[in-house]
């Protein structure tokens, strides 16, 4: 089983500021996918393929990575964005999703 | 457009077997795959398993020897069936669109409680 952590378990931004966050994965994976969970909400694909934003995502996320590691920028937070992040991959099964990020405003 | 809807039971006993619906519309299951995954209160994503546009299943090694996924493609639904429920096994439970899991339901919440 491939695991994924995710870093850091919990933050804190500024509106404005840039936020990175983290997913390393225990195995090389091929591409890692990024959600956003509000509350009890269903989580919201933002990126697909590791770099690629999902429809009516705005331009201020952003993916990267390679190999075990990815990442998801937020290049100027908003009030909006606070909320939890996963990753997950889709490389082999069992699927899984990394922890999560509980991003919030401050 | 893309709607999948979660339907079940929201208080089962324990030991007892759980039985969920999701009906979608918008979409055929003979070309799309459709997953559940669960959130217990206050804690991660973990995917239980998938059943794939050719009717073929995956399931979590975790919880396999307890899962069955199926559908009705003629209904529009998926359906789960989860045996020798435990409390560990309340969650939020989803299900979902393809993978990467592109289009989810609202949820229904399981509750395990004697």
């Amino acid at each position: 089983e491939i695991v994924l952590t995710q870093s850091p378990t919990t933050m804190a931004a500024s509106p404005g500021e840039k936020v990175t966050l983290t997913c390393l994965a225990s195995s090389s994976v091929n591409y890692i996918y990024w959600y956003q969970q509000k509350s009890s909400a269903s989580p919201k694909l933002l990126i697909y393929y590791t770099s690629s934003l999902a429809s009516g995502v705005p331009d201020r996320f952003s993916g990267s990575g390679s190999g075990t590691s990815y990442s998801l920028t937020i290049s100027s937070m908003e009030a909006e964005d606070a909320a939890i992040y996963y990753c997950l991959q889709l490389t082999s099964t069992p699927l899984t999703f990394g922890s999560g990020t509980k991003l919030e405003i401050k | 457009q893309v709607q999948l809807k979660e339907s079940g039971p929201g208080l089962v006993q324990p030991s007892q077997t759980l039985s969920l619906t999701c009906t979608v519309s918008g979409l055929s299951l003979t070309s799309n795959s459709v997953s559940w995954i669960r959130q217990p209160p206050g804690k991660g994503l973990e995917w239980m398993g998938v059943i794939w546009s050719n009717g073929g299943t995956d399931y979590n090694s975790a919880i396999k020897s307890r899962l069955s996924i199926s559908r009705d493609t003629s209904k529009s639904q998926v359906f789960l069936k989860m045996n020798s429920l435990q409390t560990e096994d309340t969650a939020m439970y989803f299900c979902a669109r393809g993978a990467p899991f592109d289009y989810w339901g609202q949820g229904v919440m399981v509750t395990v409680s004697s």
